[in-house]
């Protein structure tokens, strides 16, 4: 069966730069949740997108912005970054036509800040 | 806010010991309950859910029961295999297409 797919899987940044994460979700899947999971902590959400509008929003810096394409595939920019931005960022998607809310998580980039 | 609260590891066992991991919660509506295992290096996968009071969710020999009258979620396993070695997180998702809150995992380490 078809996965939440991530890339880049791994990804080391200068601080300062840049970084772009993209997320494809499962296919008929219309939402799509970032997480932030730090070294040894639980993961966090950061922002989610229903049918291309952002549904809720948690803590996220204002130096990270996110949105949802048409082909509901999505992309989480993040500038100035920082040592602190080091961490493991997982994309989760979901099916609006289900009566739960089953998140399907992907395998997550690594994302370090040197 | 939403919460929820898990215990502490790291938890120690033999091979073929009884597990169990506490887990209770906080909500303002009527949440669904998860318990989420990663492995090392690995994503988040889902490992069991429950999504009204008294519903028991159980996959691959581990158990856990919704009690709303304790707010609990507690994870079982009767007996551990050293493949169960991971760390496990409990989770609420409260009414509607809403963001998982997470415990802070717990950490299980299954010996030979």
């Amino acid at each position: 069966a078809a996965g939440v797919i991530q890339s880049p899987r791994h990804l080391i940044k200068e601080k300062r730069e840049t970084a772009t994460l993209k997320c494809y979700p499962i296919p008929r899947h219309d939402t799509v949740y970032w997480y932030q999971q730090g070294p040894g902590q639980d993961p966090q959400f950061l922002i989610s997108f229903y049918e291309k509008m952002q549904s809720d929003k948690g803590s996220i810096p204002d130096r990270f912005s996110a949105q949802q394409f048409s082909d509901y595939h999505s992309e989480l920019n993040m500038s100035s970054l920082e040592l602190g931005d080091s961490a493991l960022y997982f994309c989760a998607s979901s099916f609006s036509g289900t009566s739960y809310n089953e998140q399907f998580f992907g395998p997550g980039t690594r994302l370090t800040v040197l | 806010g939403d919460s929820v609260t898990q215990m502490e590891g790291p938890v120690t066992l033999s091979e073929e010991a009884c597990l169990t991991i506490n887990c209770t919660y906080t909500a303002t509506g009527y949440p669904s309950l998860f318990w989420y295992v990663q492995y090392p290096g690995e994503g988040l996968q889902l490992l069991l859910k429950a999504t009204k009071a008294d519903d028991k969710g159980s996959n691959k020999g581990f158990e856990a029961t919704y009690r709303k009258e304790t707010t609990s979620f507690h994870l079982e396993k009767g007996s551990v295999q050293v493949s169960d070695s991971a760390v496990y997180f409990c989770a609420l998702s409260d009414t509607g297409f809403q963001k998982l809150v997470f415990g802070t995992g717990t950490r299980l380490l299954v010996s030979p």
